[in-house]
């Protein structure tokens, strides 16, 4: 079957680092999204790899390994609004989203 | 502002009775989708639309039906709503001739099926 593992819920201090994990296994690769969803909000497009490497936005960044099945959001200088349940998705061969359950991520001052 | 819009944002709803979940886009997207969410699952997709006139069933589709008379309005309608599609409810749409085709979704709506 397919999947998409990521932590349940992790916590940071404000204005530091954190990484939030993805690992996959699917039916084909197209493409593998993060989405940020605040809580009673709708999810918004963070990022989207393709191609192995790392994307950087800003003080987001986003990595895909496509042989290893795995991605990383990476936050750095946190802050309170960065609490929120992040939400990685990949893309099969037909062309569908699989969606993880998300990360909780807690920031604390 | 550019965006979808759902309606309601909240409903509480007895079982057995029929409910229509609203869905309007003013992006011109070609394809657009409706998802469910609880508690610890990922959103799982119901039905979804590529085009204005055709629609397709998702993972989660028993129960629900979908139409799509123009590009605009997605409308989900459970006909006789059971406790178990209580959940939280997202439209979403996408251009999906576009190279990554993002999603945009919608605020959501609060079912609750009692």
């Amino acid at each position: 079957g397919q999947n998409i593992d990521q932590p349940t819920e992790m916590t940071a201090t404000e204005g530091a680092i954190v990484q939030i994990n993805c690992t996959y296994q699917t039916s084909g690769f197209n493409g593998l999204f993060w989405y940020q969803q605040h809580a009673g909000e709708a999810p918004t497009f963070l990022s989207y790899n393709v191609l192995d490497g790392l994307e950087e936005k800003g003080r987001f960044s986003s990595f895909l390994s496509r042989s290893k099945g795995y991605s990383y959001l990476l936050l750095k200088e946190l802050q309170m609004k960065d609490s929120a349940s992040y939400l990685c998705a990949v893309r099969d061969s037909n062309y569908q989203l699989i969606w993880g359950a998300g990360t909780k991520l807690i920031i604390k001052p | 502002i550019a965006g979808i819009t759902q309606a309601p944002t909240s409903q509480i709803l007895a079982a057995g009775r029929r409910m229509t979940l609203r869905c309007t886009q003013d992006m011109r997207h070609n394809a657009m989708y409706w998802y469910r969410q609880d508690l610890g699952l990922g959103l799982r997709l119901i039905h979804y639309s590529n085009t204005a006139g055709t629609t397709g069933k998702g993972e989660v589709p028993d129960g629900y039906s979908v139409s799509r008379a123009n590009t605009d309005d997605f409308p989900l309608t459970l006909a006789s709503a059971v406790p178990s599609q209580t959940s939280v409810y997202f439209c979403a749409s996408s251009d999906s001739n576009s190279g990554a085709n993002v999603l945009t979704f919608g605020a959501g709506s609060r079912l609750t099926v009692l």
